[in-house]
């Protein structure tokens, strides 16, 4: 079975700060694919990024940049210089591959940041 | 904006009564997946749809069903409905072709069983 775990519930820093958010996951599956998605106050799933199981490099885009590290099974979400706008709840998510197509996000607890001033 | 539209936003209803989520995918895709926000459980996936037919089904009730139709939209059905339902019911899409795996989410049904 699946499993991503999100140890940090609750991440507060001041503005300006960097915060890496953890993901840690569990797959038999040797092909899988790993998502972040954004929860802000008004509910809606925002997606971020997804990372194929056999592209480990690292991406960046503008302030947020993902770590990919089969070795240890995480795949950390790190925002650079946080903004009040950052502040939401953000999910891992595994997709595992059903016959080479897309198939059910298994959802992390996800983690609430909180951005102040 | 996703593309992903679903209605209503928000519901409130009874115990003991029925009701319909409808969501429309993204143009294009033939997948649509539901899932269930709840304080207790998380989000949970409920059941997917690939063009027309069940594709796969998780934590979904015996009282919950779907269904996707050949324009592609679909309906989630919820019945004999008990408190521990009120959640956050979310529609996703994808292309389901062989390198989008991208789950695009709609806005979500807000449902409140008193």
């Amino acid at each position: 079975a699946q499993k991503v775990t999100q140890a940090q519930t609750e991440i507060s820093v001041v503005e300006k700060e960097d915060v890496t958010l953890d993901c840690v996951y569990e797959t038999r599956d040797t092909t899988y694919y790993l998502f972040w998605y954004k929860q802000p106050p008004s509910g809606e799933l925002v997606f971020l990024i997804r990372r194929n199981s056999f592209d480990e490099q690292n991406e960046i885009s503008g302030r947020y940049s993902w770590n990919f590290q089969k070795s240890t099974s995480s795949f950390n979400f790190t925002i650079t210089a946080s903004q009040v706008v950052d502040s939401a709840v953000y999910f891992c998510a595994l997709s595992e591959v059903n016959t080479g197509t897309a198939s059910k996000l298994t959802f992390g607890t996800g983690t609430r940041l909180q951005v102040t001033l | 904006d996703s593309g992903v539209t679903q209605t209503p936003k928000h519901l409130i209803t009874a115990t003991g009564q029925r009701v319909t989520l409808r969501c429309s995918p993204r143009s294009g895709d033939l997948s649509v997946y539901w899932y269930q926000q709840s304080l207790d459980q998380g989000l949970q996936f409920l059941i997917q749809y690939y063009n027309g037919e069940e594709r796969a089904k998780g934590n979904i009730l015996e009282r919950f069903s779907a269904q996707q139709f050949p324009d592609l939209h679909s309906e989630l059905n919820l019945s004999s409905l008990e408190l521990g339902d009120s959640a956050l019911y979310f529609c996703a899409s994808s292309w389901a072709g062989a390198r989008d795996m991208d789950q695009y989410f709609g806005p979500g049904t807000r449902l409140l069983v008193l």
